[in-house]
């Protein structure tokens, strides 16, 4: 079972170039959303959905972008690639609402703006 | 607001010694509280959650987590480290009343295992 699936693994990009991560999962889940880490400062969201075709905005939204056309995909686009969006970003998934609902998360990409 | 305040940045132990990750959480709510562990290189792992059903919660690889209210804390640990435990470790709660599911993240503690 596949789970969260994240791709690429690894980018290192040109400031102002910018780029998709993609996100799938197979779980059915409602819920998804897009985590950064950096370090020392534990994960922060940067955007959410609820379902297809509702997204919101986390803590740190700007200078990203997400769409959810589906159930299963939740791609980040970063519009103009800054050297502070260097961070290792994080998909998860999970049912939404309800307590204690667990979140599954994919093996992350590492991206590097020079 | 909620918050979460992991009180260790780095625990170090020996192989076969107990371990002690400490958590301590802000929740105006009856939160929900998570410990994930991150090996290198890798994705996040749940080890474990809080129900209300019981304080003391059992999780993967024989950690457990306490739950007191009165001390808003949720404390890692296991009795007995193993070289396959260093990783990273994050409290995490939520509160299962915010629409957003918004999990909020300690900063992270690193447990090294010394042979």
């Amino acid at each position: 079972n596949a789970g969260v699936t994240q791709t690429p693994k690894f980018q290192v990009l040109k400031t102002g170039q910018s780029m998709t991560l993609q996100c799938a999962q197979d779980m059915n889940h409602e819920y998804m959303s897009w985590y950064r880490q950096d370090p020392g400062m534990g994960l922060r969201l940067i955007h959410y959905s609820v379902g297809a075709g509702i997204t919101d905005q986390g803590e740190v939204p700007n200078g990203y972008n997400v769409s959810r056309s589906t159930t299963e995909d939740f791609p980040l686009r970063l519009l103009s690639a800054a050297p502070s969006q260097t961070s290792v970003y994080f998909c998860a998934s999970s049912y939404a609402g309800g307590y204690n609902t667990e979140a599954f998360f994919g093996q992350g990409t590492r991206l590097t703006v020079v | 607001a909620q918050s979460v305040t992991q009180l260790d940045s780095h625990v170090s132990v020996s192989e076969g010694t107990p371990v002690l990750l400490r958590c301590n959480y802000s929740s105006s709510y009856s939160p929900s509280l998570f410990w994930y562990v991150q090996h290198p290189n890798k994705g996040l792992q749940l080890l474990l959650k809080y129900t209300s059903a019981a304080t003391l919660v059992k999780g993967i690889n024989g950690f457990e987590a306490e739950f007191k209210k009165s001390e808003t804390s949720f404390h890692l640990t296991k009795p007995s480290a193993h070289m396959s435990d260093a990783a990273e470790y994050f409290c995490v709660v939520s509160d299962p009343t915010d629409s957003s599911y918004k999990l909020i993240f300690g900063s992270g503690t690193r447990l090294l295992v010394r042979p």
